[in-house]
């Protein structure tokens, strides 16, 4: 069974128009994680949530939002996409966070890939 | 920026064992070595971590020196199916911040 669900799979939106992105999880995770990543890159990390606590990249450009409304909802906002946000964004969750004593590992979705046309 | 330097493509024949190496020398005491893989069009799937101890579950094994700075993923024996991108992560600061990994091919 899913335990991190992303939906739509795919998603087109038109340039500059607000767009956003969900992600649920059924494993009660404390974090969860939006990346973003673009063709042949690796996955970039643009923010992430300690429960209610938002933890932002320092180079993750202020279009780009997210919302956690509950434990196991969390939303990505892009509120004027560009071409160039056109990429595969993928939600992760973990149940703590990681560089601790405490033994994690995250779970992906399938992820949303987001065309800009 | 990763910590981590991994070759960026290698090839394995099918049934055999892929070994993937990864240098990771700046390492601190208390962080872990992960491996995840991310097959084409797919979510990152977690494949195993490690402190010091040699590790090892369904999936594949872990070697990692004893000074820690590298570490080596095993896969016993690789099928068409572990054609994936691996990517060998050192947690930085709570964060999985990954690096450009390998692409491993399976050859038939």
């Amino acid at each position: 069974d899913a335990m991190v669900i992303q939906n739509p799979r795919y998603q087109v939106t038109q340039f500059g128009k607000p767009v956003t992105l969900s992600c649920s999880q059924t494993l009660n995770h404390n974090v969860m994680y939006w990346y973003q990543q673009k063709s042949s890159q690796a996955p970039k990390l643009l923010f992430h949530y300690y429960d209610k606590d938002f933890n932002n990249e320092a180079d993750t450009p202020d279009n780009f939002q997210s919302r956690r409304p509950n434990t196991s909802f969390c939303f990505l906002d892009i509120r004027s996409p560009g071409l160039g946000d056109a990429a595969m964004y993928l939600c992760a969750t973990s149940r703590d966070v990681f560089g601790t004593t405490a033994l994690t590992e995250a779970f992906f979705g399938q992820g949303t890939r987001l065309t800009v046309v | 920026d990763a910590k981590t330097t991994q070759p960026p493509s290698m090839d394995c024949a099918e049934g055999r064992a892929a070994n993937l190496p990864c240098n990771h020398s700046t390492i601190s005491g208390n962080e872990y070595v992960y491996w995840y893989r991310q097959i084409h069009s797919q979510g990152p799937q977690y494949i195993i971590h490690g402190l010091k101890n040699n590790e090892t579950n369904e999936m594949a094994s872990l070697i990692i020196t004893e000074d820690r700075k590298s570490s080596t993923l095993i896969l016993p024996h690789a099928t068409l199916r572990d054609t994936a991108v691996y990517y060998c992560i050192v947690s930085l600061s709570e964060k999985l911040v990954f690096g450009k990994g390998t692409k491993l091919t399976v050859n038939p």
